[in-house]
């Protein structure tokens, strides 16, 4: 069945590093969701990519969708300590996957 | 506003007790409704979800089970709890025409 592959599981980083977390999936996907998960929080969601090859931006947040739809990587340039949590892809929406999640830390 | 509520926030069960977790959504009508799992460090697992009142699809059969009894309402449910029940469930609602899943704050269940 379809799966959704995340890495790394761990990062950390010091501040002002960046970060990425990529996704690769094993079967084209028609969309893919990021989600940030805070320490003891819940998922909360983030940005949807559709198309192929899309780039989109949120501040210091860049998140790709690969040209095949196949893979997918959300960067971010100088961490700061509020970046701390958990990130997760997940798609398509049809037929939801999460990624086993990549767990930033941040040391000030 | 549309507002999604879970309780127990925190569960400690012993092992063969039932379990009954429920979630409720405020401010909208007829979402998609979603169950979820996470054990400590790791990714969600999707247990159930609906389209609609009374309509469950499972993706894990396991000894959990989940009810759709009112449009706004989702529940999931367990006769005997075992060890490896243990872990942070999560209910999402995805609003009609939308694809964005918005999650509760979570019950974090221990089974001892």
């Amino acid at each position: 069945g379809q799966q959704v592959m995340q890495i790394p599981q761990y990062q950390h980083v010091q501040e002002g590093e960046d970060f990425t977390t990529y996704c690769n999936s094993s079967t084209t996907l028609s969309n893919i969701q990021w989600y940030k998960q805070r320490p003891g929080g819940h998922p909360v969601f983030l940005i949807q990519l559709v198309k192929s090859g899309e780039v989109k931006k949120q501040k210091r947040l860049t998140f790709q969708f690969g040209e095949a739809k196949k893979n997918s990587s959300l960067h971010i340039t100088a961490t700061q300590t509020t970046d701390v949590g958990t990130y997760f892809c997940a798609g398509p929406w049809e037929n939801m996957r999460f990624g086993a999640g990549t767990r930033l830390t941040v040391k000030p | 506003s549309q507002t999604i509520h879970q309780w127990p926030a925190t569960l400690v069960q012993p092992v063969g007790s039932p379990l009954s977790l429920e979630c409720t959504v405020e401010g909208t009508s007829n979402p998609n409704l979603y169950w979820y799992r996470q054990a400590a460090g790791r990714g969600l697992q999707l247990l159930f979800y609906s389209v609609g009142i009374g309509q469950i699809s499972s993706e894990v059969p396991q000894n959990l089970s989940a009810s759709r009894p009112q449009d706004r309402q989702f529940i999931l449910s367990s006769k005997k709890l075992l060890l490896s029940d243990s872990g942070f469930y999560l209910c999402a609602w995805v609003p009609s025409g939308s694809h964005t899943q918005y999650f509760g704050p979570g019950t974090r269940l221990t089974v001892l």
